[in-house]
Parts: structure tokens; sequence; C-alpha cells
């Protein structure tokens, strides 16, 4: 069964802390996405990793970094978190068409 | 770039009964997918169907099926027989069909559906 974990389920941070949001696949999966979702906003991409040690933006990458060092984990990284960062985090891999998401962390930064 | 819209925040369905959510994108592309995918109270987004923009016949699965209008732009998801468990908030995805790197999702707003006794 395709299986993608996210770390935590809940985070409370706290302005200007690092952040890291862990995602894990076991699927053998060249292709990893961060997404983040607001209410009436929808899902939007953050970061994409078609290989180890490659990734590319999406449409809101300010203020996030990515890592990708092995093929099955995908860091999403927050350098130094802002309120406007609270949201849910959802993690996702894929081959192809299919996108496999994980269960989501809900990030708050007090 | 993509964009897909859900004009519908919020709807409200009787258990048995039929309902049907919208969505319309807009694009410049020939080949993609689109995709209705439901995210129930426990978070986990799962895959309700795929329409591939180059089939015709509109896509099903069990209670679940689409009317997809290529030249309109419109892909509405009908869910049949409601159940108590199909109450989710419901997103509807356009994706890009892309050779080399990866497919990326671009996601309307949702649609929180309710089904109700």
């Amino acid at each position: 069964d395709v299986k993608v974990t996210q770390s935590s389920r809940y985070l409370v941070k706290r302005t200007g802390e690092k952040v890291f949001l862990e995602c894990v696949q076991d699927m053998d999966h060249e292709n990893m996405f961060w997404y983040r979702q607001d209410p009436g906003l929808g899902l939007r991409l953050i970061y994409f990793s078609y290989d180890v040690k490659m990734k590319e933006k999406g449409d809101i990458p300010e203020g996030y970094s990515v890592s990708r060092e092995k093929k099955e984990r995908f860091s999403l990284i927050l350098e130094s978190a802002s309120t406007n960062q609270t949201s849910m985090y959802l993690c996702a891999s894929g081959e192809s068409y299919e996108q496999f998401f994980g269960p989501g962390t809900r990030l708050t930064v007090l | 770039a993509q964009t897909v819209t859900q004009s519908q925040p919020e709807m409200s369905v009787q258990e048995a009964e039929t309902v049907t959510l919208s969505c319309t994108y807009d694009t410049s592309e020939n080949n993609y997918y689109l995709f209705w995918y439901k995210q129930p109270p426990s978070r986990q987004m799962i895959l309700v169907i795929r329409q591939e923009a180059y089939k015709q016949q509109n896509a099903t699965e069990n209670r679940f099926s689409v009317n997809f209008q290529k030249a309109a732009k419109s892909f509405s998801l009908k869910i049949s027989d409601s159940q108590l468990g199909d109450t989710a908030m419901y997103f509807c995805a356009f994706m890009k069909r892309n050779t080399g790197t990866a497919s990326k999702l671009t996601f309307g707003t949702g649609t929180r559906l309710q089904v109700t006794l």
C-alpha cells in the first residue's frame, strides 16, 4: 500500500525559529511536492523535487527552502518562521499523473 | 498559467440524494488531466476520479462521475446516492501532461460538502 508520512500532525513554533517539516515516502517515487493549504485559497505549490538534490520553485517559494538528500525524504525548511506561515502543509509524492498525499502538518507560528 | 475555479464554497445534500459540484478551468494547453480530490475531516487527501483531456468519454468511479466539457472548460463532479462518509472538502485540480520533470497540480479553492440525514 502506498504510504507518505509526515513527521508531525501538529507543530507550534515561535517567530524567528528555524522549522523543519519532514516527509518520507516508501514508493520509490522520483517526484515529491510540498503544498500549503489555506482556507479559501486551496492548495498552493511551494517547492517540488524531481530527483535527489534536484528542486524547483513552485508558486509560493518565498520564505521557504527544501532539501532532498535521499530519494525517499523531502524536507521543507522555514529559515525564520513568521506568523503568516501559520498553515496546513501537505507533502505528496508521485510518478506521471499520480500524486499521493501525506496526512498533513498543521503548523502554528506564535 | 492555469487557473481552476470552484464557485461553490459550501454545499449540502441529503443522504441518498444526488449532488453536483462545479469546476471550471482556464488553460491554453491541449493535453492535460483533470482530477477531483476528497479531503475528509481526517485531512488525508484522496483521489476520487481522474479525466484525461483527450478522452471524450466521461470518467466514472462507482457513485462518482464527471461531466467533462472540454470546449467550455468545465469539469463537474456528480455524486449519486450520497452517503454520510462523503462529507468532506472536495478539490478540483488540473495537471498539464508533461514529459521530463515532475507534473504539477493546480488546485481550486475547494467545495465543502455536508451530507445530512
